[in-house]
């Protein structure tokens, strides 16, 4: 079964770091393009990034310069570095598996998300 | 950036009857070489993480139930949900998936009337 199981989340204060995590399972991480996607509470989805399988990076500007995502293909698992955290990062991050062809940017999986509260 | 706008914000829809949704994305995301649309739609009910209906703006996910379609190329889209059924109650988001940065719709609430 395709799962991927976000973890890391939690209350930290502005300016602070957090390391988020998806572990993936029934797939291999290392030959999809993983995205990290955002949901501030009531609100609406915003992407965050992506990892290519090619190991190409890419950065909404809101996250740019202040979050880097990242994978380990031995554990299977892809990361989310967040630092110089602002009130405006609260949200459930999500992480989700683009499709499984060429081009296909689509999110086909995602996991059940992880809660990023920044207030002091 | 593609901006994506959704219309209504929000909408009641009697059971059994039909559900309509539109997607307005802020340039064309019809990609020329090979005729796609680069647009999919999602459904998130509350507290569960958003789930893939349809993709290529036409494309039914598997298992997607065959009331829902999508249509509409370049820059205009719809979501068709027919005849509405309880579980269909959720907020439906558009994405364009064209061009980084991936852009969502603000999101359509249906309820049922």
């Amino acid at each position: 079964e395709v799962q991927l199981v976000e973890s890391g989340g939690g209350l930290i204060q502005p300016g602070g770091s957090l390391r988020l995590s998806c572990a993936a399972s029934g797939f291999t991480v290392s030959t999809n393009y993983m995205s990290w996607v955002r949901q501030a509470p009531g609100k609406g989805l915003e992407w965050v990034s992506v990892i290519y399988s090619g190991g190409n990076t890419y950065y909404a500007d809101s996250v740019m310069g202040r979050f880097t995502i990242s994978r380990d293909n031995s554990k299977n698992t892809v990361y989310l570095q967040m630092n110089s955290l602002r009130a405006e990062d609260t949200a459930v991050y999500y992480c989700a598996r683009e499709g499984q062809q060429l081009g296909d940017h689509y999110f086909d999986c995602w996991g059940q998300g992880t809660l990023v509260t920044v207030s002091s | 950036d593609i901006v994506m706008t959704q219309s209504p914000d929000s909408l009641a829809v009697s059971l059994g009857e039909r559900a309509t949704i539109n997607c307005k994305s802020g340039q064309s995301v019809l990609y020329s070489s090979n005729n796609k649309n680069y647009l999919a739609w999602y459904q998130q009910k509350p507290g569960q993480p958003p789930k893939l209906l349809i993709y290529w703006a036409s494309t039914r996910e598997s298992g997607v139930p065959d009331r829902f379609s999508g249509s509409g190329s370049g820059t205009d889209f719809t979501l068709t949900i027919n005849s509405l059924q309880a579980e269909d109650v959720a907020v439906y988001y558009c994405q364009q998936y064209y061009s980084t940065p991936y852009s969502f719709g603000q999101g359509t609430k249906l309820e049922i009337k």
